[in-house]
């Protein structure tokens, strides 16, 4: 079966400061991986995705992932948090012949001045 | 335009009622899916649907059911509502001619059961 577990509920830092998002999967075969983020009062935008080749990916709005195989994790960093990077991010896991994408419980980041 | 729809936005209903939720796509996509999320629990699957004549039960069908009523519309019911139902709907879409389970989110539907 595949899961997904975003170790950290909630999350506060200091606008400025650097940022780093826990995702760890279980799946079966070779997994594609996703970073969503939900503002407030927003749907579901695509932070960035994995699906091969280089581990290191790079998304939007200055946010990058990077793929462990090794570790099963595929966690989320920005080097510097702006205020309105403030919302709720969620690491999903699917693959080619899935039907589905599972998503983790995910994370609130608080910002602060 | 926004390429996924989700109408109303925001619902408050009562115990018992009969709701639909609807959903509209502009992207062509063959797949589409309705997820809710819970504070804690992320998104669960509800329903999806891989064509209009082809549609399955998610985690969490029961109490829902769906109706594909054309390739870009794809409506979600609560035939009977209750408050456990309260909850942030999705509708979602997703190209399978990417290879990847890309998808690809409306921007929700608020729904309160009182």
């Amino acid at each position: 079966a595949q899961s997904v577990t975003q170790p950290d509920i909630h999350i506060t830092v200091s606008e400025g400061a650097s940022l780093e998002l826990r995702c760890n999967y279980s799946y079966g075969a070779t997994p594609y991986l996703f970073w969503y983020v939900q503002s407030p009062g927003q749907g579901l935008q695509l932070l960035l995705k994995y699906f091969s080749g280089d581990t290191l990916v790079q998304g939007i709005k200055g946010f990058e992932a990077e793929f462990k195989r090794s570790q099963s994790s595929f966690n989320l960093r920005k080097p510097s948090v702006h205020w309105s990077d403030a919302a709720e991010y969620f690491c999903a896991v699917g693959g080619s012949n899935d039907y589905k994408l599972s998503f983790g419980a995910g994370t609130t980041v608080t910002v602060r001045a | 335009d926004a390429d996924v729809t989700q109408t109303p936005r925001n619902r408050i209903t009562k115990t018992g009622k009969r709701i639909m939720l609807e959903c509209s796509q502009t992207k062509g996509h063959d797949r589409m899916y309705w997820y809710r999320q819970d504070p804690g629990l992320g998104l669960r699957l509800i329903y999806y649907s891989f064509d209009v004549k082809d549609i399955n039960k998610g985690e969490i069908s029961d109490g829902y059911s769906v109706s594909r009523q054309a390739q870009a519309k794809f409506s979600l019911s609560l035939e009977s509502a209750i408050p456990n139902q309260t909850a942030l709907y999705f509708c979602a879409t997703r190209d399978p001619g990417t290879g990847a389970n890309e998808q690809f989110f409306g921007p929700g539907t608020r729904l309160t059961v009182l």
